[in-house]
C-alpha cells in the first residue's frame, strides 16, 4: 500500500524546546517537501531535497532544519529558534522536481498540527 | 516574487449546479499547473493536472488553460455535497539549479448546498 505517512498527528511544544516531525513514503519518490500552512493561507514551502544527502532551503526555512539520509525520509526539526511555530505542517513528494509535467506532481501526507504550550 | 490568486470565497452552489473556480498567475513561464481539493482539517489531494492550453476531463471535473491570459479553472459539474471543501490552484516555478517547486493560491472555499 503505496503513500506517505507522517507522525505525529498531533504535536505540542513547549518554549525553547527543538522538536522533528516525520515523514516517510514507500513511492519511491526522489524528491521531497516540506510546507507550513497557517489558517486563511497557501502552503509555504519550508524545505526541498531532490536526492538523498542533499536539500534546499523554501522560501521560510530560518528556524527549520532537515536531513535526507534516506531516499524514503525526509525529518523536519522545528528549533526554538522558530518564533512562531504552531501552523499545520505537510510533507510532500514527487517523481523528481525537474521539469517534466507529471513529474512535478506533488503527493501529500496526511500532516502535523504543531501547537506551542 | 510570482504569485498565484484565487478568489477566497465562499464560494456557494446549489447542488447539481455547475461550480466554477478561477486562478491567475503572475509567472509567465510557468509550465505545469494543479488543482488540489482539501477537506477540513486535512491535507491537500491531487485531483487534476493541465499542461497545455485548452481543456482536459476527467469524471465531473473540467481543468482549463489559458496561457496566454495565464488563467487556468476548474468546473465541477454536477456539484454534491461531498465537493464542499477548500480547492488550492498550485503553479511550478524554477527554483534553480534544474529544479521546479509549486507556488499555491490560498484556496477558494467552495459550499454546495443540498
Amino acid at each position: 500500500d503505496g503513500g506517505i505517512t507522517q507522525s505525529p498527528k498531533y504535536l505540542f511544544r513547549k518554549e525553547g524546546q527543538n522538536v522533528t516531525l516525520s515523514c516517510e513514503q514507500n513511492l519511491n519518490h526522489d524528491a521531497m517537501y516540506w510546507y507550513r500552512q497557517d489558517p486563511g493561507q497557501g502552503l509555504r514551502l519550508i524545505y526541498y531535497s531532490q536526492i538523498v544527502n542533499d536539500f534546499q532551503k523554501g522560501d521560510i526555512a530560518e528556524g527549520y532544519s532537515v536531513s535526507r539520509e534516506k531516499k524514503e525520509s525526509f525529518p523536519l526539526t522545528v528549533t526554538s529558534a522558530q518564533k512562531n511555530p504552531t501552523a499545520f505542517y505537510l510533507c510532500a513528494s514527487s517523481r523528481t522536481s525537474g521539469r517534466g509535467s507529471s513529474y512535478n506532481e506533488q503527493f501529500f501526507g496526511p500532516g502535523t498540527r504543531l501547537t506551542v504550550l | 516574487q510570482k504569485e498565484v490568486e484565487q478568489n477566497s470565497g465562499p464560494l456557494s452552489v446549489p447542488e447539481g449546479a455547475i461550480a466554477s473556480l478561477n486562478c491567475t498567475y503572475s509567472d509567465r513561464v510557468s509550465q505545469s499547473f494543479f488543482w488540489y481539493r482539501q477537506y477540513s482539517g486535512k491535507s491537500p489531494e491531487l485531483i487534476m493536472s493541465i499542461y497545455s492550453n485548452g481543456d482536459k476531463e476527467d469524471g465531473r471535473f473540467t481543468a482549463q488553460l489559458n496561457k496566454a491570459s495565464q488563467y487556468v479553472s476548474l468546473l465541477i459539474r454536477d456539484s454534491q455535497p461531498s465537493d464542499s471543501a477548500t480547492y488550492l490552484c498550485a503553479v511550478t516555478r524554477y527554483s534553480g539549479a534544474g529544479s521546479y517547486q509549486l507556488t499555491f493560491g490560498k484556496g477558494t472555499k467552495l459550499s454546495v448546498i443540498p
